[in-house]
């Protein structure tokens, strides 16, 4: 049983690239989160997701950030145009419904913006 | 903000003492979380105790929950080396939505 898969682990881009991170959610589960988190710094939740929908988009940067679950594939986290300011781990979570349920986290995407 | 906050920011204890680590918030809560990261890692779920609970235990851990005080603790007995890590708490809240809060996290190292 697979737990939340993330890939790439790592990611270099230089200034100007874009990044995409993908996040397959546990088996059964159908809401996804995203979370930033700088060094040395709790997680900064960005974007919630369900199949096909945008729930809460609250901790998106307003530009070059994106995300979308379509009905088949995994999550992707589009960010356009990095910047240094960028360069963090990238956790995405699952959770098997809405609520009070746990949530269970991905081993990251450390993004490093050149 | 309904941000958690921990407390202290970072511990440093021997192997076989007892860490706490306390955390505060400021809304309401659904329940409360507290996760373990290891360094460069992902998070690890720890334990969930929701806002009708007071205290509850898993293992060496034990979480407890005063919601008059907006504050919970973890409390890690007999701790190991293994136990080092970064630790933090994650509020859900009634009004906010459905994402956690997490706050910035408490440093644990358990020196052998």
């Amino acid at each position: 049983n697979a737990g939340v898969m993330q890939n790439p682990r790592h990611l270099v881009r230089r200034r100007g690239q874009e990044a995409r991170l993908r996040c397959s959610p546990m088996k059964g589960h159908s809401h996804v989160y995203w979370y930033r988190q700088l060094p040395e710094e709790g997680l900064k939740f960005m974007v919630y997701l369900q199949k096909e929908n945008i729930i809460d988009e609250s901790g998106m940067p307003k530009e070059r950030f994106s995300a979308e679950f379509p009905k088949e594939g995994p999550s992707i986290l589009r960010i356009q145009q990095v910047v240094r300011g960028d360069s963090a781990a990238y956790f995405c979570a699952s959770s098997l419904d809405r609520g009070s349920y746990e949530q269970y986290f991905g081993p990251g995407t450390r993004l490093t913006v050149t | 903000s309904q941000q958690g906050e921990e407390d202290p920011q970072a511990l440093s204890i021997q192997e076989g003492e007892n860490a706490t680590m306390n955390c505060s918030y400021k809304t309401s809560i659904n329940n409360l979380q507290w996760y373990r990261q290891n360094s460069g890692r992902g998070l690890v779920h720890l334990i969930l105790i929701r806002s009708n609970e007071r205290e509850k235990h898993s293992g060496r851990l034990r979480v407890t929950l005063d919601t008059s005080k907006k504050s919970s603790s973890l409390l890690i007995t007999a701790s190991r080396a293994a136990d080092t890590a970064s630790y933090f708490c994650a509020t859900d809240a009634r009004n906010y939505g459905q994402n956690f809060v997490f706050g910035p996290g408490t440093r644990l190292s358990v020196l052998p």
